[in-house]
């Protein structure tokens, strides 16, 4: 079965820092992998998506992930946090099944500090 | 182009009744899927809807139930409600590709259920 794990559940850096969210997957087949990002009482943002393309996938506000196969990782980063940042992260990979069910990480909070 | 909503956006009921709460999927797509958070967890899959047809379910008992219809906006059916169907409630509209795999799933608000 399918699995996401998070490492990390709070995760808290000044402005300006690198921002640094681990993920990573269980999948028996090639996965398709997904950050989404969470704001206070709000739905879920696509941040960015792997789909068995290029390995280094760059998304919006500045944010990238690299698929690393041999490590079964999915990292977010982005070089230069801002305070806007701050909110929840979610890793998730999709399910090979016939409907492509996400399955989800337990979140990060990211805190974002001057 | 509209994205996904959902209504109500908060909702408050106690514990036995029943609740429904509704989702128009974006623009062109033909596929709901329903999700579960609850508070300081990730979202947990509860079932999808493909063309009005229930396409896949999660682990959760009979009494979450759906329905889509032709304009593929959405509800979602809780019956006989219990403390633990307290969560956030979000909704992701999609479609499938000429590869047969789900395109990028897009969320809607969510909805906030209380049970009291």
């Amino acid at each position: 079965a399918q699995s996401v794990t998070q490492l990390g559940s709070h995760v808290s850096v000044s402005e300006g820092a690198l921002v640094l969210l681990r993920c990573n997957y269980s999948s028996s087949v090639p996965p398709y992998l997904f950050w989404y990002v969470q704001y206070p009482n709000q739905g879920l943002q696509l941040l960015l998506k792997y789909t068995s393309a290029a390995t280094l996938v760059k998304g919006i506000n500045g944010f990238e992930a690299e698929f690393k196969k041999s490590e079964t990782s999915f990292h977010l980063t982005k070089p230069s946090a801002h305070m806007s940042d701050a909110a929840e992260y979610f890793c998730a990979v999709s399910d090979s099944g016939g409907y492509n069910k996400l399955i989800f990480g337990a979140g990060t909070r990211l805190a974002v500090h001057p | 182009e509209t994205g996904v909503t959902q209504s109500p956006t908060h909702l408050i009921k106690t514990r036995g009744q029943q609740v429904t709460l509704r989702c128009s999927s974006q623009s062109g797509h033909n596929t709901v899927s329903w999700y579960q958070q609850a508070l300081g967890q990730g979202p947990q899959f509860i079932f999808q809807y493909y063309r009005e047809e229930e396409n896949g379910r999660g682990n959760f008992p009979p009494r979450f139930s759906g329905l889509q219809f032709p304009n593929y906006s959405s509800e979602l059916n809780v019956n006989a409600l219990e403390l633990d169907d307290s969560a956030l409630y979000l909704c992701a509209s999609s479609s499938y590709g000429t590869s047969g795999m789900l395109d990028t799933q897009y969320f809607g608000p969510g909805t906030r259920l209380t049970v009291l």
